[in-house]
């Protein structure tokens, strides 16, 4: 496509359920990441998907987050047993490679997800 | 480590006004560093690269090595400007090669 999709783009939840967040990155790029934005927070990095090589995931405040990436294309992000202090904007963003084009283009952000745990 | 700092949560000025958003990083080799913009209800989008030394929508940003500082300036604010603005510097080495580290941003208000 154009540009990074996330869906969904809003989505509300009960405290306790699990929920799948889901980005399909621009065509062609290897690199994909995901970032949290909470109010005041700013920009908070979760994982980093790079070609085949193992994900970074030291972002991850927690081991009810995982994600996964299939076919080096479409990414998944899950949040088990949601909690109130989930809530936020879960922002994808993908490049061309990991550093090399960043240098030159940046990441470019999909529109995100607005999660709200109540 | 916080690697980028943008000191101000919160920036206001008059249109017309000169403004200089700071941020300062924290990095042992060259610096790849990049601002970004988001308007409201609108995506995080690339506002200028250190790399490509441009000027956008009036905006520049210099990169100071001794103070360790690239702060975004523009000598006349305009109303569409108001945004919130993130300094974010790029990894180029290590275990964390190609991530960006982003600053807590800074919300600018352009007042008529």
């Amino acid at each position: 496509g154009a540009g990074v999709s996330q869906s969904p783009s809003n989505k509300v939840t009960e405290k306790g359920k699990d929920v799948e967040l889901r980005c399909d990155p621009i065509s062609g790029h290897t690199a994909l990441y995901w970032y949290r934005q909470s109010l005041g927070q700013g920009l908070e990095f979760l994982i980093y998907f790079q070609g085949n090589s193992a994900p970074d995931k030291s972002g991850l405040p927690s081991d009810r987050f995982s994600a996964e990436r299939t076919g080096g294309s479409v990414s998944t992000l899950t949040i088990q047993r949601t909690q109130q202090e989930d809530s936020a904007v879960y922002l994808c963003a993908s490049s061309l490679s990991g550093h090399t084009d960043t240098r030159y283009y940046g990441y470019t952000f999909g529109s995100g997800t607005r999660l709200t745990v109540v | 480590a916080q690697r980028v700092t943008q000191p101000e949560k919160l920036l206001s000025v008059f249109k017309g006004a000169p403004v200089e958003l700071k941020c300062n990083y924290s990095y042992s080799g060259s610096p790849e560093l990049f601002w970004y913009v988001q308007y409201s209800r609108q995506r995080l989008q690339l506002l200028l690269r250190h790399i490509s030394r441009e000027s956008i929508k009036g905006f520049t940003a210099d990169l100071n090595k001794g103070e360790t500082s690239f702060h975004l300036k523009k000598p006349f604010a305009q109303e569409e400007d108001s945004a919130m603005y993130y300094c974010a510097l790029l990894e180029m080495a290590g275990s964390t090669l190609g991530r960006l580290y982003f600053g807590r941003g800074t919300q600018l208000t352009v007042w008529p």
